[in-house]
């Protein structure tokens, strides 16, 4: 009963860094989501996936990377990480192809922090 | 002018009032709209979708004003596990769902 995984939990890198953040789900949904969640900022887009080899920007793409590896996983990568990258980043996964018809399920978040 | 607002709150009650929300949307074409539930430092979980009619699911009553472009939660019999932050989530036939900042509710007993 995982429905959707995110790994690390907890990361710290240094200014310059990179790294991918892992997301899979196991409810066979269509489509992918990652947000970063800011204090009074709530939850933003940062890209999606809508179905499998589709990838589109969100509200705030610049600095980040995905790929959707197969209809299960999506990944997000910080190429060159920066102190303003400092969040929380939640993976979302819904069902069918109007995913905006659709709930979205959460991941439990990974804490980044950038030195 | 944001597409999604909520009042943030704090909204403190005691145990077993009555509380409602208000959220309100400024994309007329809006289609689809959800109550999550967020707890301190957690994932959020849907807490109920919200339909034209109005819908009830137990303690909580989900209600959509197309006219007035917003949807409101109200929450009967207040608990102290429903102290959380309540976001109110909007889309309009994208792949896409609209997050508000949602509000907070303490319950204290």
């Amino acid at each position: 009963n995982a429905g959707v995984t995110q790994t690390p939990k907890f990361q710290v890198l240094k200014t310059g860094q990179s790294m991918t953040l892992q997301c899979a789900q196991d409810m066979n949904h269509n489509s992918m989501y990652w947000y970063r969640q800011d204090p009074g900022m709530g939850l933003r887009l940062i890209y999606y996936s809508a179905s499998e080899g589709t990838t589109d920007k969100g509200e705030v793409p610049n600095g980040y990377n995905v790929s959707r590896l197969n209809k299960r996983e999506f990944s997000l990568r910080l190429e060159s990480a920066a102190p303003s990258q400092t969040s929380v980043y939640f993976c979302a996964s819904s069902e069918g192809v109007w995913a905006g018809n659709q709930p979205q399920h959460f991941g439990d978040g990974t804490r980044l922090s950038i030195l | 002018r944001k597409e999604v607002e909520q009042d943030p709150g704090p909204f403190n009650v005691p145990e077993g009032a009555t509380v409602a929300f208000n959220c309100t949307y400024s994309n007329s074409a809006s289609q689809s709209f959800f109550w999550y539930r967020q707890d301190c430092r957690k994932e959020p979980k849907l807490l109920m979708s919200v339909y034209s009619s109005g819908n009830e699911d137990g303690r909580f009553t989900a209600q959509l004003n197309r006219a007035s472009q917003y949807i409101s939660l109200l929450i009967r019999d207040s608990k102290l596990s429903d102290s959380a932050t309540y976001l109110c989530v909007v889309s309009y036939n994208t792949d896409k769902l609209i997050f508000g900042t949602g509000t907070r509710l303490q319950v204290f007993p």
